[in-house]
């Protein structure tokens, strides 16, 4: 099994661009989530998804925008790319229900984004 | 939301045990207590989960005294490899969304010769 898959692993943008980080687990879970994690510091929630079809905010939404394109696949989309959103950006999934108390999260790998 | 608090960083030699503290004051009746690891350039990894008392796996212990206030990490004889930082999370309070999806800063551990 690969577990949970992230694309690309780096990429680097000028200010204004758009683009999808792409996410993919194989493990059939039901939830999804996207983070930012910045230098030193602990990760960020920014979306996510309790079940195809659905997706939620999380701590740090402005400036994303996702989509849940099916139980597999969770994408997150910089519609204009800042200074700000550099950082490095992991996918998680989880076989639990979001906030069941029982959920453990599995991470890929991460994709880091620079923003020029 | 059920808040955490962790050493910044600590400093171990092979073969020592390290115990991480976290603690959690506000924590609900229903939270569990889940610490993570993450290895530089990857993404965060699941150790040990529990509610209370204490819990053993083939990685690390987890002790929680009976009023859940705190929680204590425990890595019995580690290596080099242990180098990384942990996390602890603490939740989810039956009204949160995403409490429990929370990570603090984490505690980063060095392991040396």
């Amino acid at each position: 099994n690969a577990g949970v898959t992230q694309t690309p692993k780096f990429q680097v943008l000028k200010t204004g661009q758009s683009m999808t980080l792409q996410c993919a687990q194989d493990m059939n879970h039901n939830s999804m989530y996207w983070y930012r994690q910045d230098p030193g510091m602990g990760l960020r929630l920014i979306y996510y998804s309790a079940s195809e079809g659905t997706t939620d905010k999380g701590e740090v939404p402005n400036g994303y925008n996702v989509s849940r394109l099916n139980k597999r696949e969770f994408s997150l989309r910089l519609e204009s790319a800042a200074p700000s959103q550099t950082s490095v950006y992991f996918c998680a999934s989880s076989m639990y229900n979001v906030g069941d108390p029982n959920e453990k999260l599995f991470f890929g790998s991460g994709t880091q984004l620079s923003v020029l | 939301l059920a808040k955490t608090t962790q050493p910044i960083s600590m400093d171990s030699y092979e073969g020592q045990e390290v115990n991480i503290t976290c603690s959690h004051n506000n924590i609900a009746t229903n939270d569990y207590i889940t610490w993570y690891q993450q290895f530089p350039s990857q993404g965060p990894r699941f150790i040990i989960q529990g509610y209370k008392t204490k819990v053993t796996n083939e990685v690390a212990s987890l002790f929680i005294p009976a009023d859940r206030k705190s929680s204590t990490l425990s890595l019995p004889r580690v290596s080099l490899s242990d180098t990384a930082v942990y996390y602890c999370l603490v939740g989810p309070a039956l009204s949160g969304g995403y409490n429990k999806l929370i990570f603090g800063a984490g505690t980063r551990l060095a392991v040396h010769p």
